[in-house]
């Protein structure tokens, strides 16, 4: 298993709903980032968090970290075409290395 | 203006072959790196530079060889191409602290 697991793996979601992507880590946390990527535009940057509990928001989506759970989850409010593609989460482990997860599907139906 | 750029975004080519990937940042960050993307999309670090210092050198075979002839530059050359190379490869750079990454659109690379 990965160190860091996101769920779902993948996710078909209604435009206009909402939806939650968790990332969960086997150790603790230290840092933890959100990405998108888009096939052929490469992975864009959403979030860092760093403090348990803390919670950022980016234009629809919010992100939160929950340092006990060694978990963080991304939601996103009223879902459009736009929010489609891959998200990823990252972690720091040591000093410039970084960990992610496999990433989570996103496909919003018309 | 593409802030992190790596070319070319698509390599094809034959094992024993020796090629290089390209990569530039125009943000004025210290630090560099080179991700390698296997099929489950897991980004693994390959090597970090901090102002043209090698600072990270992950178990990578020696056919792997990173160049920064300056800070805004870090060049991937890879000899003696293997199918077992075939991957994204993706260049990042960082200002450090809250900033994060910001990284490049990726080169696929396939071996054949």
């Amino acid at each position: 298993s990965q160190e860091l697991e996101q769920s779902p793996q993948s996710l078909i979601v209604q435009e206009g709903k909402n939806l939650t992507i968790n990332c969960t880590s086997s150790k603790t946390l230290y840092g933890l980032y959100w990405y998108k990527q888009k096939y052929g535009e490469g992975l864009i940057f959403l979030m860092m968090l760093q403090k348990g509990g803390e919670e950022k928001s980016h234009e629809k989506i919010t992100a939160k970290l929950d340092e006990k759970k060694q978990q963080s989850s991304l939601h996103i409010t009223a879902s459009q075409p736009s929010h489609a593609g891959i998200y990823l989460c990252g972690a720091d482990r040591s000093n410039y290395q970084l960990i992610w997860g496999a990433g989570t599907k996103l496909i919003i139906k018309p | 203006d593409t802030a992190v750029s790596q070319t070319p975004k698509y390599l094809v080519t034959q094992m024993g072959n020796d090629k290089s990937i390209k990569c530039e940042q125009n943000l004025g960050h210290d630090t560099m790196y080179w991700y390698k993307q296997d099929s489950k999309k897991f980004l693994k670090i390959m090597f970090s530079y901090n102002n043209k210092e090698l600072i990270i050198n992950e178990t990578v075979p020696n056919r792997f060889s990173p160049k920064s002839p300056d800070k805004a530059h870090l060049n991937l050359h890879i000899n003696s191409l293997e199918l077992g190379d075939s991957a994204v490869y993706f260049c990042a750079s960082s200002a450090g602290g809250n900033y994060g990454y910001t990284f490049g659109s990726g080169t696929r690379l396939t071996v054949v």
